[in-house]
């Protein structure tokens, strides 16, 4: 079946680096994909649509400037969390869906932790 | 109040009972999704629904558009069902809060 694949699973960084997340759809092509934020025991929480050669649709209250996505291929789109800070620290995921999005497949998620 | 409200909020059952878990919708969508968190994090979509009943296995989704409410069911539960399980309803992707179910041996 699709898999979308996610890297890295979790990464640790200094306060004020940028940390890049990869999301890859490994079988199909991917026009749209999304990006989640999920903190500890809480649901996900929607951060942005990625369209493939687009600009990304964020969503109200998330910076677009600080959380720079790119979806520059059908099959891969990624996360750039710039100057992080340690309330950035979260788990972040993706999902791509296939044709009418009958079936969403979730990357395996990324846990940053910001120092 | 929420755009998606789930219950119960936590659910724990014996093994082979069968389970119900609820999402009520307040906005207008083009599909419901429910999806499986496990402890680790991986979530896999369970099933996409915009009218109607579906079924996979022990598992049963269905919705009533005019009522704008969906339910989940799992029949003779196992200790490996047990997970997370959200609601998200599409068209901008909202998420209840989440249903952590334990299904104890």
């Amino acid at each position: 079946g699709a898999v979308v694949s996610q890297h890295p699973s979790r990464v640790i960084c200094k306060s004020g680096t940028s940390v890049k997340i990869e999301c890859r759809s490994l079988d199909f092509q991917a026009t749209t994909m999304f990006w989640y934020r999920q903190f500890p025991k809480q649901s996900l929480m929607l951060m942005a649509t990625s369209n493939e050669g687009s600009k990304a649709t964020y969503e109200q209250g998330v910076e677009k400037d600080k959380f720079l996505i790119n979806h520059a291929s059908l099959t891969l789109s990624t996360l750039t969390v710039t100057s992080a800070h340690p309330e950035d620290s979260s788990f972040y995921i993706c999902s791509a869906g296939q044709g009418s999005y009958e079936k969403l497949f979730f990357g395996s998620g990324t846990q940053l932790s910001v120092l | 109040k929420n755009e998606v409200e789930q219950s119960p909020q936590n659910l724990t059952a014996q093994e082979g009972e069968f389970i119900t878990i609820n999402c009520s919708y307040s906005v207008g969508i083009s599909a419901l999704h429910w999806l499986q968190q496990h402890p680790g994090g991986g979530i896999v979509s369970l099933f996409m629904l915009s009218s109607g009943k579906k079924k996979h296995g022990r598992l049963i989704a269905t919705i009533n558009i005019q009522e704008k409410h969906s339910s989940l069911h799992i029949t003779a539960s196992h200790p490996r069902d047990s997970a997370v399980y959200i609601c998200a309803v599409h068209n901008d992707m909202r998420f209840g809060a989440g249903t952590r179910l334990t299904v104890k041996p």
